[in-house]
């Protein structure tokens, strides 16, 4: 679904160094979120935002930052990553306007730390 | 808080046999009740919902009812293709705009 694109959609990386994941949206959806997936735990919120600027933490935001700066961008950094960070990251969209209430997700993002 | 729990995997079925996963939850408020699909490889597809008690979701032959009196939200099958083959995932999302997810199963359809 093009509407929305995560990148990059592999990346390894080393112990120690900051990565950023991009997800960009064409939807003007107001609501976007970043989940990691890993077996057994289904996924799980690390932040989400409702505007622009506007974020707040989900339940497993230790070692995340995110930033908004405008609407279609929503950015995702892992400041000093580390194994335990080995993921599928989801960005999702949502706007709760619309008559079909439904969030829609990316491709995912398969992040290495080694 | 809110939580999901759904029934473990991996299931394993036949070809045209009868699929239940069953997913209970716990809410604040009034949730709407999801099932995301996940095929092999790929990201994270809308299945159905409901968005109020009693309400009956259904797509490509599934189908699941928000059942309130019994916080649960089962989906079922009636005949299963090997194209069936998948991670399920049971969410709800409450007034706070958040989806909180089951762990998933597992279903493998063999021909």
């Amino acid at each position: 679904d093009a509407g929305i694109t995560q990148s990059p959609r592999h990346k390894v990386t080393e112990t120690g160094t900051p990565v950023t994941l991009r997800c960009h949206q064409t939807e003007n959806h107001r609501y976007m979120y970043w989940y990691r997936q890993d077996p057994g735990h289904g996924l799980r919120l690390i932040h989400y935002s409702y505007g622009v600027k506007d974020t707040d933490k989900g339940e497993v935001s230790d070692g995340y930052s995110v930033s908004r700066s405008k609407t279609e961008d929503f950015l995702l950094t892992l400041e000093s990553a580390t194994s335990s960070q080995t993921s599928v990251y989801f960005c999702a969209i949502n706007d709760p306007g619309e008559s079909n209430y439904g969030y829609t997700f990316g491709s995912g993002t398969r992040l290495t730390v080694v | 808080g809110n939580s999901v729990t759904q029934m473990e995997g991996p299931v394993t079925l036949s070809e045209e046999a009868f699929l239940t996963i069953n997913c209970t939850y716990t809410a604040t408020g009034y949730p709407s009740l999801f099932w995301y699909v996940q095929y092999p490889g790929e990201g994270l597809q809308l299945l159905l919902k409901a968005t109020k008690a009693d309400d009956k979701g259904s797509n490509k032959g599934f189908e699941a009812t928000y059942r309130k009196e019994t916080t649960s939200f089962h989906l079922e099958k009636g005949s299963v293709q090997v194209s069936d083959s998948a991670v399920y995932f049971c969410a709800l999302s409450d007034n706070d705009y958040k989806l909180s997810f089951g762990a998933g199963t597992t279903v493998t359809v063999r021909a």
